[in-house]
């Protein structure tokens, strides 16, 4: 069964940081990872999807990589902004069903 | 990009009535839809996978005659709470799919609150 941990739980920054959000899976059997943000009582907005081919995928300030060997995926965030804040979640596509198995999210404060 | 349309975005209703949530594809044929619900400060948990033309698959714990879900069409599936209990309270999230390794779009959820 596959179980999805988010590392850290909460994370608190200055503007212009850069940061890394942790993410691993324990099955490596993986058809792709995806993270999303969550903007507090809002859905969920797609960021970045890695098929289990790739090693890593970029949209401007984020780059995703994954590393289906170790089960750990990571979220990096260039020069951090206040319209960063939100809660960051990993999923993990297990099989060939297109169920994803979700991260508890890293909830992320950027402060001006 | 592709949209996913979730309706109504929040909904208050009396203990003991049915409440129906419609999720809909706006621009792309969605084989499979996901139902979850989301509990404050916690994360997203899969209720059930429902395919076009066929029974919902529920995930283990998910009381199916009390979580009702229909997916008609390539682009509704619909979820409905019945008679729902403030315990059923909660945010609940669909998303859709075009294919097995395409991107899960999802809605921007409805807020039950039962009273």
């Amino acid at each position: 069964k596959q179980e999805v941990t988010q590392i850290p739980a909460a994370l608190s920054v200055p503007e212009g940081e850069n940061l890394v959000l942790n993410c691993s899976f324990t099955d490596s059997a993986i058809y792709n990872l995806q993270w999303f943000r969550q903007d507090p009582g809002k859905g969920l907005t797609s960021l970045l999807l890695i098929q289990s081919s790739q090693r890593e995928q970029t949209s401007g300030r984020l780059n995703a990589s994954l590393d289906k060997s170790s089960g750990r995926s990571t979220l990096y965030i260039a020069a951090s902004q206040p319209g960063d804040s939100a809660t960051y979640l990993c999923a993990a596509h297990s099989g060939n069903t297109g169920k994803l198995i979700f991260g508890q999210g890293t909830t992320l404060q950027v402060k001006p | 990009g592709a949209v996913v349309s979730q309706h109504p975005s929040r909904v208050i209703c009396k203990s003991g009535t049915s409440v129906k949530i419609e999720c809909r594809s706006l621009d792309f044929q969605a084989t499979t839809m996901f139902w979850y619900r989301q509990f404050p400060k916690q994360s997203l948990m899969l209720m059930a996978t429902s395919n076009e033309g066929s029974k919902a698959t529920y995930e283990q714990g998910v009381e199916k005659d009390k979580f009702l879900i229909n997916h008609a069409s390539l682009t509704l599936s619909t979820l409905t709470v019945t008679s729902a209990h403030p315990e059923d309270s909660s945010f609940y999230i669909c998303s859709a799919i075009s294919g097995l390794n395409s991107p899960l779009h999802f809605g921007n959820g409805t807020r039950l609150t039962v009273t």
